[in-house]
């Protein structure tokens, strides 16, 4: 497996203003994908990061809220815009496709704590 | 629908005794299987995976599942509980050739707690 990194690992906001995740991993993987695990709750998919081109969201999910950049194969941001109290959650990366392989099995970093006041 | 059911919200167990933990899952064909473990303020650590081929397997930490098709199951097994192994638990289920898109559908997650 990969070793992957968040940063930071976790902030304290105020309600209005926005942060960037960064999230790196040690090697070149195809895939990177960005979940939220709200408090008490399982994971939720917010987007696909894709290298060259605008990610991916699901449903429920926006890219004017969660502005997701990913210029190359080992690094990708996600920016939770104009927070509010309910975007309180932690937020994790993950990885698919190590060394180009196979896709399906995903390696997660170890999350952004984040704390909307 | 897509789904994955994790009955069990929480369980307690004494240490050195046995575990499994449940997962059943709702998919239309055969899909990719995964549990992992989230330790309090750590990220997810994968356990062990499913695709094909026996339908026992065999993970890190001495944890096992198996596979059973015929009630669309995937329960996650060790014979002796270590203190360690205090955590939450999650079952996922991802879609064949669906990496591209993620697609990775997680249960509630079971947490588990260790009695001395």
């Amino acid at each position: 497996s990969a070793v992957i990194s968040q940063k930071p690992s976790r902030d304290i906001c105020q309600r209005g203003t926005s942060l960037t995740i960064q999230c790196q991993v040690d090697s070149q993987v195809t895939m990177m994908f960005w979940y939220r695990q709200q408090p008490g709750q399982s994971l939720t998919l917010i987007a696909t990061a894709n290298q060259g081109s605008e990610a991916t969201y699901e449903s429920g999910f926006v890219i004017d809220k969660f502005p997701i950049s990913r210029p190359n194969l080992t690094f990708s941001t996600l920016t939770v815009s104009n927070m509010s109290p309910e975007d309180s959650s932690i937020y994790l990366c993950s990885v698919g496709g190590l060394a180009g392989g196979f896709t399906d099995t995903q390696y997660f970093g170890p999350g952004t704590r984040l704390t909307v006041l | 629908a897509q789904s994955v059911t994790q009955p069990d919200i929480h369980i307690t167990v004494s240490e050195g005794a046995s575990l499994e933990l449940r997962c059943n899952y709702s998919y239309g064909a055969t899909p990719y299987l995964f549990w992992y473990v989230q330790s309090p303020g750590q990220g997810l650590q994968l356990l062990l995976k499913y695709f094909s081929g026996d339908t026992l397997v065999q993970g890190i930490k001495g944890f096992e599942a198996e596979f059973k098709r015929s009630q669309s199951s995937f329960n996650l097994r060790k014979p002796s509980v270590h203190w360690s192994d205090a955590a939450e638990y999650f079952c996922a289920v991802g879609a064949r050739g669906g990496g591209s898109q993620g697609n990775l559908i997680f249960g509630k997650g079971t947490k588990l707690s260790v009695k001395p």
